[in-house]
């Protein structure tokens, strides 16, 4: 296993289409998180997953933004209905139970709302 | 969860020790502290993570101040490839803040 992995890495898109993105973690780890990050800015943190549970959600996931581990495994992160605001990276993290502060970023997947 | 202050940007000379410093003066006695770094274009990078002892990998070391109310990462020996900026995390902090971008010039 490599690492974290994001399909796609770039996704341009017209507004009001719905996009997802896909995360798949290093196998081991039982946390999965989502980041957005904007030019000038770090990462910030969106939701995220222990298995399969999503454990926290932040205010910035507005009801368009829907995220899904169905099986503790990967990861989707769907965004309804984009706007020209919702253009960002969308960064993926994983880290281990024992370490979970310890994150490993895969290397995101670039958005363009048009 | 603690917060972290440091500096917009910094500046070293390749072949130099670069030392990036963190304030966390609300830190709690079992948050570590965590350094990521992110090179343009790639997702943040670990580097290192210490909870009061001073902490050196492969990569970079990590000094805590005895009362915990600050930290420094240090390169021993910066090259072209340590531009980046680079992230102070404190506990189970899950925004990442601006942090500081570095330069290392020729």
């Amino acid at each position: 296993d490599t690492g974290v992995s994001q399909d796609p890495r770039h996704k341009i898109t017209k507004r009001g289409q719905n996009v997802t993105f896909r995360c798949d973690p290093i196998s081991e780890h039982n946390r999965l998180y989502w980041y957005r990050q904007t030019l000038g800015q770090g990462p910030e943190f969106l939701t995220y997953f222990q298995n399969e549970a999503q454990l926290e959600k932040s205010r910035l996931l507005s009801d368009r933004f829907s995220a899904e581990r169905p099986k503790g495994s990967f990861s989707t992160l769907e965004i309804q209905r984009t706007e020209q605001g919702d253009s960002a990276m969308y960064l993926c993290a994983s880290s281990p139970l024992k370490i979970k502060e310890k994150l490993f970023f895969g290397s995101g997947t670039q958005l363009s709302v048009l | 969860d603690a917060k972290t202050t440091q500096p917009p940007s910094m500046d070293c000379a390749e072949g130099r020790a670069a030392n990036l410093p963190c304030n966390h003066s609300t830190i709690s006695g079992n948050e570590y502290v965590y350094w990521y770094r992110q090179i343009h274009s790639q997702g943040p990078q670990y580097i290192i993570h210490g909870l009061k002892n001073n902490e050196t990998n492969e990569m970079a070391s990590l000094i805590i101040t005895e009362d915990r109310k600050s930290s420094t990462l240090i390169l021993p020996h910066a090259t072209l490839r340590d531009t980046a900026v680079y992230y102070c995390i404190v506990g189970y902090a899950l925004n990442f803040g601006k942090g500081t971008s570095l330069l290392v010039t020729p």
